[in-house]
């Protein structure tokens, strides 16, 4: 079955500084998205990317994120200046027009 | 608000002893209603879901669920459970008025399956 693939699996950054989180999403699907999952905390939804733009994002997505589909292949997302409350396992996913998402495995982002 | 709310941290069952695993649901409109599940070290991956129709869904492995409108359910069940259906269970709920994958999910359900 073909797979969304995120990289890095880990991350550590210093506070203030900027990260990338990349994904390779399946290939033709056309809805893309990431989510976050705080330790011990539910999975919540981030933002919603379509057409090559965001169609949705929550309240947590502030203007520190942005995302990207910069080729035909990869969606990164963004975080400008890290704080350590952004510390996270972040989840891409991608879907067909069927409200089926395909995660990936996760980037344990780890601010310190 | 909408939510999900999952009532067991964890739920244990013997092999081959049916499973539930349960889920109710707080949403303006009609809901879009989805379970996911997560092994360790992997994504979600897509279990079932429940748009329309008829109130009992199949999905994969063999898993269903019943859409209960006037309990605000949709738990998840298996006749038969496997070991390997060991793993973290996600009840899930699309924001009402959201796009697509707007998903509002609960804490999560971790299912032990003992030979």
């Amino acid at each position: 079955e073909p797979e969304v693939t995120q990289t890095p699996s880990h991350q550590v950054t210093q506070m203030g500084q900027e990260v990338i989180l990349r994904c390779v999403p399946i290939s033709n699907h056309l809805y893309f998205y990431w989510y976050r999952q705080i330790l011990g905390q539910k999975v919540e939804f981030l933002v919603s990317f379509y057409n090559n733009e965001i169609s949705e994002k929550s309240e947590i997505f502030d203007d520190q994120f942005s995302v990207e589909r910069p080729d035909g292949s990869n969606f990164t997302l963004k975080i400008r200046s890290t704080k350590l409350e952004d510390s996270a396992m972040y989840f891409c996913a991608s879907s067909a027009n069927n409200e089926k998402l395909f995660f990936g495995s996760g980037t344990q982002l780890s601010v310190l | 608000a909408q939510s999900v709310a999952q009532p067991e941290d964890q739920v244990n069952v013997a092999e081959g002893n049916p499973l539930t695993v349960k889920c109710t649901y707080s949403v303006s409109g009609n809901p879009y209603l989805f379970w996911y599940v997560q092994y360790p070290n992997r994504g979600l991956q897509f279990l079932l879901k429940y748009i329309t129709g008829d109130n009992l869904v199949k999905g994969s492995y063999g898993f269903e669920a019943e859409f209960n409108k006037s309990q605000t359910s949709f738990h998840l069940k298996k006749p038969s459970a496997l070991v390997s259906d060991s793993a973290l269970y996600f009840c899930a709920v699309r924001v009402y008025g959201g796009s697509q994958g707007n998903l509002i999910f609960g804490k999560g359900t971790k299912l032990s399956v003992k030979p």
